[in-house]
């Protein structure tokens, strides 16, 4: 079954300090993977997505197929990142779309 | 462009009542999924549509939960006779037409739901 898994539900770093948000998934074929983020008060967005290969705001994500991996990642951490973030897999077939989520982890930045 | 509009987006129910949860897409799009978030857990997938089309009900409980997105104006999460483990937060989110697995979901703030 396709799954999404989040271990820490908390991290909490210094500002300045690197981060990583690890995210496992369980899926039999060629996965579609994004990470949203929900700032305090505000909805949930598009972060990034793996297929593009792209960096928003310092944070990258490989997918790493072998370890089933895509941890998001980013050098030097500002308090502005302190939100949630959630892993999620594209899942379907044709044109369905749906989203299997992670339960989310809370970004801490400390000052 | 607005965004994905939920209204409304607090709703209190007793026990037994009908909740109706309604779902405004960004302009131009055509898909909407519901999601549903319980306490300390992720966003499950309910329900897809298309306009006047379920595409995919596989997270829908079986009973007293129905989707629709007509032609015209919102899509509506119903829930029938509600009971206390209704109590969550409800997101929407849509897409454009031709939208696959791959394509990016606008999401809405959600209605948080509590049943007294």
């Amino acid at each position: 079954a396709q799954r999404v898994t989040q271990p820490e539900k908390l991290l909490s770093v210094f500002k300045g300090a690197p981060v990583e948000l690890k995210c496992n998934y369980s899926y039999s074929g060629s996965p579609e993977l994004f990470w949203y983020v929900q700032y305090s008060r505000q909805r949930l967005q598009l972060l990034l997505r793996h297929i593009s290969r792209e960096s928003i705001k310092g944070f990258t994500a490989d997918l790493n197929k072998g370890e089933t991996s895509f941890h998001l990642k980013k050098p030097f951490a500002q308090e502005e990142d302190s939100a949630m973030y959630y892993c999620a897999l594209g899942w379907g077939s044709g044109n369905t779309g749906k989203l299997i989520f992670g339960q989310g982890t809370t970004l801490q930045v400390k000052p | 462009n607005a965004g994905v509009m939920q209204n409304p987006r607090h709703l209190v129910r007793r026990r037994g009542q009908e909740a109706r949860l309604r779902c405004s897409p960004m302009k131009g799009h055509s898909h909407v999924y519901w999601y549903r978030q319980l306490p300390e857990e992720g966003l499950k997938f309910m329900v897809y549509l298309q306009k006047e089309n379920i595409i995919d009900e596989s997270g829908m409980p079986k009973e007293r939960f129905s989707a629709e997105f007509p032609k015209e104006g919102p899509s509506i999460l119903r829930i029938q006779q509600v009971v206390r483990g209704d109590s969550a937060a409800y997101f929407c989110a849509s897409s454009p037409p031709g939208t696959s697995v791959t394509d990016t979901q606008y999401f809405g703030p959600g209605t948080r739901l509590t049943v007294l």
